[in-house]
């Protein structure tokens, strides 16, 4: 079975940094591109970026919002991808979420919510 | 940057068809992938590939893709059908997934 979880989440001061990890289980997870979205309170869904797998590089992408203060990451030997947050704005308060990206994103952690807040 | 437009909110009386569309510039030309969200939890894949259902997602669920618009139908609604649903496609100028700004389902 599938599955994954976040963690890392919890409550940070503006400008400060935070790191959240997406544990895999059940799949080859060196074989899969991995996601990161977002939905601040009452909003939708955003995009944040992606890590593709070791077979494409482990190469990034990242959305406009997010790049130059946001960094994904992977540990394959360890099933964990990472998201790197710097610099934190209010504006990043939302539940984090990690998928399993191919060309949709079929699998989907829980979440863990940020609140960044002084 | 390539832009979702989706219906704010649709409602539907349970047992009739609801239909969300998602426009886009000549999306019919790209793959769309929908997701559905129930409040409190996380996104489910519905529909990948325009129309193909993942295991475990019924057959009244279905999508179509076309010119400037692709849809999401649902026939013989039912009170757990009502959820937020949101379109998303891969933008290969930018290399970015692009998401609708989702669709709140109520069943009436």
């Amino acid at each position: 079975e599938v599955q994954l979880v976040e963690s890392g989440g919890g409550l940070v001061k503006p400008g400060r940094s935070l790191r959240l990890s997406c544990t895999a289980s059940g799949f080859t997870f060196g074989d899969y591109a991995m996601s990161w979205f977002r939905q601040a309170p009452g909003k939708g869904l955003e995009w944040v970026g992606f890590i593709r797998g070791k077979s494409y590089g482990g190469t990034t992408e990242y959305a406009a919002s997010v790049k130059g203060r946001f960094t994904i990451s992977r540990d394959d030997s360890k099933s964990i991808a990472y998201l790197q947050m710097n610099s934190l704005e209010s504006e990043d308060t939302a539940v984090y979420y990690c998928a399993r990206a191919g060309a949709a994103s079929d699998y989907w952690g829980q979440g863990t919510l940020v609140t960044v807040s002084s | 940057s390539y832009v979702l437009t989706q219906p704010p909110s649709v409602s539907v009386a349970p047992g009739k068809t609801a239909t969300i569309t998602c426009g886009g510039l000549n999306i019919g030309s790209k793959s769309v992938h929908w997701y559905q969200q129930k409040p409190g939890q996380a996104p489910v894949l519905v529909i990948y590939y325009n129309s193909d259902r993942p295991s475990g997602i019924p057959q009244r669920f279905s999508g179509s893709n076309s010119g400037n618009t692709a849809t999401l139908t649902i026939i013989r609604v039912e009170a757990g059908d009502e959820a937020d649903y949101y379109c998303q496609v891969w933008d290969s100028s930018i290399n970015h997934q692009v998401l609708g700004g989702g669709t709140k389902l109520t069943v009436l």
